[in-house]
């Protein structure tokens, strides 16, 4: 089934350690997200990339960064976890020359202790 | 920044009418509107692009006003299955990514 797979599902990891989310996309699209939502505050936007090679900064992305060494893998790293990056963080991708439907995976909960 | 969706919660009997709100305070080039059930993720039901277009889903229907940089969300004759939580997503201009800013959501609760 086409679509955005994530992992892991879920993680409990100490402050201080270092994490990669990772997120693959099946359906060549050229653009791919990271969101983090937190409860009130909705879904913002930590990193984008419009194509592979090329990433930007969205509205929170300190403490992430982020590689797009190709048009399928758009993974998540938190060098140095802290317990305030405790969040549902949603990978999502999108046709931007097409439909410009965002399409999201389903999401990684993790809890930094 | 964020747009602002109002209500921020509203609970609904079957068959009922409801209005979500999203506004900006920047020029606006779309409007996307998503609903998510809990505990799952964000599913699209539709995009309203410059123009002051109206778009319908089945009961589900969108306006998109520019020079106000409102869009609204009309849920006519609500089913159980509409409760969740609805988001507008906006795109300030288009760009090589249609990255979006979304609002806090509107909880949708709908009674039998």
């Amino acid at each position: 089934i086409a679509g955005i797979t994530q992992a892991p599902t879920s993680q409990i990891l100490a402050a201080g350690r270092r994490m990669t989310l990772r997120c693959t996309q099946d359906m060549r699209h050229n653009a791919m997200y990271w969101y983090r939502q937190d409860l009130g505050l909705g879904l913002r936007l930590i990193h984008y990339s419009n194509t592979a090679g090329t990433t930007g900064k969205g509205e929170v992305p300190d403490g992430y960064s982020v590689s797009r060494a190709n048009t399928d893998d758009f993974p998540l790293t938190l060098a140095s976890a802290v317990p305030s990056q405790t969040s549902v963080y949603f990978c999502a991708s999108s046709d931007s020359s097409r439909d410009r439907i965002i399409h999201f995976g389903n999401g990684t909960r993790l809890t930094v202790t | 920044q964020q747009p602002v969706q109002s209500p921020q919660a509203v609970i609904l009997r079957e068959g009922e009418d409801a209005v979500i709100n999203c506004s900006s305070s920047k020029a606006l080039y779309s409007v996307h509107w998503y609903r998510q059930k809990h505990g799952e993720a964000p599913v699209f039901l539709m995009i309203l692009l410059k123009g002051g277009e109206q778009k319908g889903h089945e009961k589900i229907s969108a306006s998109f006003n520019e020079k106000k940089q409102q869009s609204s969300l009309y849920l006519t004759a609500s089913q159980l299955s509409y409760s969740g939580t609805y988001f507008c997503g906006t795109e300030s201009t288009r760009g090589a990514t249609n990255k979006l800013i979304f609002g806090t959501g509107t909880l949708l609760a709908v009674q039998p």
